[in-house]
């Protein structure tokens, strides 16, 4: 069966640090993979996804930034974070099957402080 | 553009009785698929259900059902039997088949109570 892991599962960082979140997904091959933010109480933002090994779309962010080195990993970095960052952050993945569903991983909670 | 509403921020439903969460969506396409989600405290994102636009069954998953409306775009969450266990954010979803990018509802928070 597919598993989807994010790590760190919690991250205190001050404002003007770098990020690293990592995700990776276990049990399926070229699975196209996601990254949302949600903030406290609110819906998902879609910020970044991937169709494939190099291949990133961004939607939205200007301080973030998505690479995916190989098949089943996929990263999200920041050169320097601001206190806008902060957020619960989740990864996702869609396999190549018929029915289109996403699966999410557990998350990863930043506070930029 | 498409667009996923959820018109009701909050509820709140006795245990054992039924609830139904409301989810409207607008797209001029014709194939696409809907989902719910459901986000307890731990705040992991469960796929509840799932509905192809080209079936009129409803999906059904034990508790949870679905009434599709494709003619008027509705998609509505009906939960029997509430548990305490259903206390989460519920997210209705949307995609188009042949597209990678999911729309997303901004959330009903549903309560049970004891």
């Amino acid at each position: 069966s597919q598993t989807i892991h994010q790590w760190p599962a919690t991250l205190v960082q001050p404002v003007g640090s770098p990020l690293s979140l990592e995700c990776t997904v276990e049990g399926t091959s070229n699975p196209n993979l996601y990254w949302y933010r949600q903030a406290a109480g609110r819906g998902l933002q879609l910020l970044f996804y991937s169709v494939g090994i190099g291949q990133i779309s961004s939607e939205v962010p200007q301080n973030l930034s998505a690479s995916r080195p190989q098949d089943r990993q996929f990263i999200l970095s920041s050169k320097k974070l601001l206190l806008s960052d902060s957020g619960f952050y989740l990864c996702a993945w869609k396999g190549q099957l018929l029915y289109y569903e996403q699966y999410f991983g557990p998350g990863t909670r930043l506070t930029v402080t | 553009a498409q667009t996923v509403t959820q018109s009701q921020p909050e509820m709140s439903v006795q245990e054992a009785e039924t609830v139904t969460l409301s989810c409207t969506y607008d797209t001029s396409e014709s194939n696409y698929y809907l989902f719910w989600y459901k986000q307890p405290p731990s705040r992991q994102m469960i796929l509840v259900i799932r509905q192809e636009a080209y079936k009129q069954q409803n999906a059904t998953e034990n508790r949870f059902s679905v009434n599709f409306q494709k003619a008027a775009k509705s998609f509505s969450l009906k939960i029997s039997d509430s548990q305490l266990g259903d206390t989460a954010m519920y997210f209705c979803a949307f995609i188009l088949t042949g597209t990678y990018k999911y729309i997303f509802g901004t959330g009903t928070r549903l309560k049970v109570l004891a």
